[in-house]
């Protein structure tokens, strides 16, 4: 059984840029969920997909946008970045929507200078 | 609004003794609580997970304990190894999120003194 897998896992972009970050989910997981983890703290919830659709926003501004595919792999696109962007970007797969038994990747180190 | 606290933030063991980690949470409809471990790098690993309807759980040297009505969850590690050195994260179901995701508390940073 193949776990969540994210890719890039280090990215440095300029203030203004776009960025796209992509997760493959937990084989026969049906629902993603994109959470921020800045440094020190604890991961905060961005969006999650269901069954291609978006199944819940946290508090993030629209320049977070997100897609999930016929496979229920997802990305995760930020417009715009800040510096304050920088985190660790983390995707969590489950098999149904909700909260419920999330499994994480290990993340995507963003920078933005 | 609607959070998890988290106490305390650093924690200190020797190898063999006990760690407690304590969460408290304002959602009274709050259901669902997991508790992650993460390593240095690595994304957030659960450990263990308690649901509303059950009082106590437990797996081998890890046990988490839910008190619905004081709105409050723990996490106990026993016979504490270096390789419990982590940062350990409480979560909830809240309400801010239509308790479709997690919401994290602020973590724990345990060393475990060989």
């Amino acid at each position: 059984e193949t776990g969540v897998t994210q890719s890039p896992t280090h990215l440095i972009k300029t203030r203004g840029q776009q960025v796209t970050l992509r997760c493959s989910s937990q084989s026969g997981h049906n629902t993603v969920s994109w959470y921020q983890q800045a440094l020190g703290q604890g991961p905060q919830f961005i969006f999650q997909y269901y069954r291609e659709e978006e199944n819940g926003r946290g508090n993030f501004p629209p320049r977070f946008s997100g897609l999930q595919f016929p496979n229920y792999s997802s990305e995760l696109n930020v417009n715009a970045l800040e510096l304050d962007d920088s985190a660790l970007y983390l995707c969590a797969s489950s098999l149904e929507r909700g909260p419920e038994t999330q499994y994480f990747g290990p993340g995507t180190r963003l920078l933005v200078l | 609004g609607e959070n998890v606290e988290q106490h305390p933030s650093t924690l200190s063991v020797q190898e063999g003794d006990s760690a407690v980690i304590k969460c408290t949470y304002s959602d009274s409809a709050s259901n669902y609580f997991p508790w992650y471990k993460q390593e240095l790098g690595k994304g957030p690993q659960l450990i263990i997970d308690i649901r509303s309807n059950v009082g106590e759980k437990k797996d081998q040297r890890i046990a988490v304990t839910l008190n619905k009505t004081a709105k409050h969850f723990s996490l106990h590690i026993t016979e504490t190894q270096p390789e419990d050195s982590a940062v350990y994260f409480c979560a909830g179901t809240l309400g801010n999120t239509g308790r479709r995701a997690l919401t994290f508390g602020s973590g724990t940073r345990l060393q475990v003194q060989p």
